[in-house]
């Protein structure tokens, strides 16, 4: 079965401090897709940033980088300086069957983060 | 930048009210996606469409719902007979790809 587990219901960081939000997963499949999604409290799903199984390094944008680690099925966020604005509830989640008729994404629990000043 | 649109962004029903969640996907993309976030909860796919036809659906997703796209650029969600229980954000999403699957900002349904 595919699982998303993001074990952190709630997590927080001092301003300008770096923090990693955890994520596992579990697929036989050995094509997938992990991301990160960010919903500040208005809701809407941000997109953030994207590792396939067979990418050698790890992925990167700006603040946001991911730590995949195979043999250990993890994908944890880590972000960098964190911003008062980086306060939000953040979702792992898995896209398998990368087939040329899409994919549905399974997502985690998701983690709380608070910045504080 | 492109973006997905939905409308409305609240909808109001009583139990029992047919309901239709709209959305317009990006433009060039080829899959479509509904997903629902109870509030407090994860987010739950429902049903992915392409090529005009439903290519997977989960359990969710049962006889009351369906999914159309009227035209070359609408994607609805139709709840036939709401119940309280699908008070719930929902979300539309598309892609063209593998890679980055694009969300729409939701529209919550409140059914009373």
């Amino acid at each position: 079965a595919q699982k998303i587990t993001q074990t952190q219901p709630g997590m927080f960081v001092q301003e300008k401090e770096a923090v990693t939000l955890d994520c596992t997963y579990d697929t036989s499949d050995p094509s997938y897709g992990l991301f990160w999604y960010k919903q500040p409290s208005s809701g809407e799903m941000i997109f953030l940033i994207y590792q396939g199984s067979y990418d050698q390094q790890n992925a990167t944008e700006g603040r946001y980088s991911l730590n995949f680690q195979k043999a250990r099925k993890s994908a944890n966020l880590v972000i960098s300086a964190s911003q008062l604005g980086d306060s939000a509830m953040y979702f792992c989640a898995m896209r398998v069957s990368l087939s040329n008729q899409g994919g549905k994404l399974i997502f985690g629990q998701g983690t709380e983060l608070s910045v504080k000043p | 930048e492109p973006e997905v649109t939905q409308t409305p962004s609240h909808q109001v029903t009583q139990m029992g009210q047919e309901v239709i969640l709209r959305c317009v996907p990006i433009s060039n993309h080829l899959y479509f996606y509904w997903y629902r976030q109870i509030l407090g909860q994860k987010v739950e796919f429902l049903v992915s469409f392409y090529n005009n036809e439903i290519s997977e659906k989960s359990e969710i997703f049962d006889d009351q719902f369906s999914v159309e796209r009227p035209d070359g650029s609408n994607f609805t969600l139709k709840i036939r007979s709401t119940k309280l229980e699908d008070s719930a954000m929902y979300f539309c999403a598309s892609d063209r790809d593998s890679y980055e699957q694009y969300f729409g900002p939701g529209t919550r349904l409140t059914v009373t």
